[in-house]
């Protein structure tokens, strides 16, 4: 089965600092997803990466793809209380099903 | 609003139970996806169809069984509950195949 491991799982960081959450995953699936899920909502698309070495920005979000090394990254850039959330990496086999990562419950603090 | 229609929004209801929760793609959506949260389960997969047909089976329980109908939207039937399964339930939709998937605001489902 395929798994998605996304650390760390819990980040406190504080406003207008920098910092990466990694998503390793054990597929060679050639897309890769981002979302964004605030407490008790749905989850919205962020990012979508659709090859090896793709690179999308939002904002203070940056989300790239090392098909490669089967590596995910999105780099917060200057935080702020705003991007308070859970993000969740997600990688789809094959059309067959999205498998999501664990979530990173993301803490910024003033 | 991803477009994506979830009846009822909360739902309480007793164990032994059978809740029935609906989903409305968006429109021109063929794939529909099935997920339950909780706490300490995080997101999981329950199903997924396609075109009216079942395309993926994830850790879905024999007491929960799903379909998709010829107007694409979805229905989750949820059997025999237990405390156990109060969760959010989320549908989500997708144009096609290796597309996003767009979710609904989900349903909340506590049993008691």
């Amino acid at each position: 089965e395929l798994k998605v491991e996304q650390n760390p799982l819990f980040l406190s960081m504080q406003e207008g600092k920098n910092y990466t959450i990694y998503c390793n995953y054990s597929t060679t699936s050639d897309r890769l997803y981002w979302y964004r899920q605030d407490p008790g909502k749905s989850l919205e698309s962020l990012f979508v990466l659709l090859s090896n070495g793709a690179v999308k920005q939002e904002g203070r979000l940056m989300a790239s793809l090392d098909t490669k090394a089967r590596l995910s990254t999105l780099h917060i850039t200057a935080a702020v209380h705003d991007l308070s959330a859970t993000y969740f990496c997600a990688v789809d086999e094959a059309g067959n099903q999205f498998y999501f990562g664990t979530g990173t419950s993301l803490t910024v603090i003033p | 609003d991803s477009g994506v229609t979830q009846t009822p929004k909360h739902l309480i209801t007793a164990t032994g139970q059978r809740v029935t929760l609906r989903c409305s793609p968006r429109s021109g959506d063929l794939s529909v996806y099935w997920y339950q949260q909780s706490l300490d389960q995080g997101l999981q997969f329950l199903i997924q169809y396609y075109n009216g047909e079942e395309r993926a089976k994830g850790n879905i329980l024999e007491r929960f069984s799903a379909q998709q109908f010829p107007d694409l939207h979805s229905e989750l039937n949820l059997s025999s509950l237990e405390l156990g399964d109060s969760a959010l339930y989320f549908c989500a939709s997708s144009r096609d195949l290796r597309n996003t998937i767009y979710f609904g605001e989900g349903s909340w489902l506590t049993v008691v």
